[in-house]
Formats: C-alpha cells, structure tokens, sequence
C-alpha cells in the first residue's frame, strides 16, 4: 500500500542533544511538509519542500533544519532540542503544491526531551 | 491575521447527530478541509469544500458558505469510533494550509 512512514513512533533525547527525525513516501508526491503538534493545538508548519524547492516558515527557530536527498525521503533535523520542542512531528506529502490537493499525513513521531 | 474558530470539545450520545462548527477569516480562499485524528495518531482526511452547499459523504456531510466565512461537519448516526478531534483547516491565497486547534469530540453511550 502506498504510504506515508515515519521513523521512528518515538523518540527521547536529552536536553541539547542533536536528534533526527525521518519521513518516507511511496506515494510519490511532489511535496513533502514537517508539521509540528503539541497537545490541543493545531499543527504548526515548519518546512515544506516542492520537489527540491525548500520553503522555510518565516517563524521556524534556526534550532529546526530539513533535508531532502531525493523524492521519497525527508528529515528533520533538531540540533539543541529544548523541553518547548516536545511534541508531535507530523511528515505529510501532497502530489501538487495548492489547489485541491489533499494531504496526506504519516503517522508521527512523539519527541519527549528530558 | 487569519484565523480559524471551532469549539475546544463537544459531547454527544452514541447514535445521535453533531454539527462541528467553523469560521474563518484568511488570506484569499482556495478549500475548507476536514481531518479526522484520534489521540496520537495522525489526522486524515475527512472532506474537501471549495463551492458553496453541502457535500455528503457516507454518515459525514460537509457544508460550506463562502460569503460567511463558515463551515460545518455533520456527523450522523454517531458510533463510539467517533470519538477524536476534528481539524477545519482553510487553503489560503498562498496555498498555504491554516489550521484550526480541532474540536475534541466525546461520544457518550
């Protein structure tokens, strides 16, 4: 089944310890989206990438970098995650950017920091 | 700035019908989206709106008025399952998705 896969469901680092979260796709979609969720608020986008093309929110902290070696993988990279970067990383893909494209989410991945 | 307003949480009974309310005001309009996510999983899709009316889709119906900035979900013949946040989340002009903070539903026996 094609599919959006994240890795890995959860993840705990240290305070200040770089980690790296991973998002793959087998839909083959042009554009990926790193999303970050804390509880009982709305999803808040980070990054998107249209093909290669890399989208920064303007609000995105310099602690959040992205990359995209190729068409079915992104990462998130976290380089000093504090206790406030604590959340649920959401990894979604769309097949355009805009328009009526709906987008589809992977499953996420929980960072705790301690 | 753009906004998105829905309520924090409702309740309903279990086979009953809930309307899940949401205004906006963004930036340029291109579709109101509803995501279903259950706690600690993912939102999926749920309903696109672009025109103005009603799109019916199985128990769910989703309706839109452009001229008021306001959407509704409609649940049908609610089942314990149900029970998640529902997300309205508006395309803007950039096309980029704004999001709502959700509405957590409770289904009640």
């Amino acid at each position: 089944d094609a599919m959006v896969i994240q890795n890995p469901r959860y993840q705990v680092t240290q305070f200040g310890k770089p980690v790296t979260l991973s998002c793959s796709q087998t839909l083959n979609h042009n554009v990926m989206y790193w999303y970050q969720q804390k509880s009982s608020q709305a999803p808040k986008l980070l990054f998107h990438y249209y093909d290669k093309d890399f989208n920064n929110e303007a609000d995105t902290p310099d602690n959040f970098q992205s990359r995209r070696p190729n068409t079915s993988f992104c990462f998130l990279d976290i380089r000093s995650p504090g206790l406030g970067d604590a959340a649920m990383y959401l990894c979604a893909t769309s097949r355009v950017r805009g328009g009526t494209d709906t987008q589809y989410f992977g499953p996420g991945t929980r960072l705790t920091v301690l | 700035g753009q906004n998105i307003d829905q309520p924090t949480e409702m309740t309903a009974t279990e086979g009953a019908i809930v309307q899940i309310n949401c205004t906006y005001q963004t930036s340029g309009f291109n579709g109101l989206f509803w995501y279903q996510q259950h706690a600690g999983e993912a939102p999926t899709f749920l309903s696109y709106n672009v025109l103005d009316g009603l799109e019916e889709k199985g128990r769910f119906s989703s309706f839109l008025s452009r001229s008021k900035g306001y959407s509704y979900l409609l649940l049908k013949e609610l089942q314990m399952k149900d029970s998640a946040s529902y997300l309205c989340a508006v395309m803007d002009s950039n096309y980029q998705l704004i999001w709502g903070a959700g509405t957590k539903l409770i289904i009640k026996p």
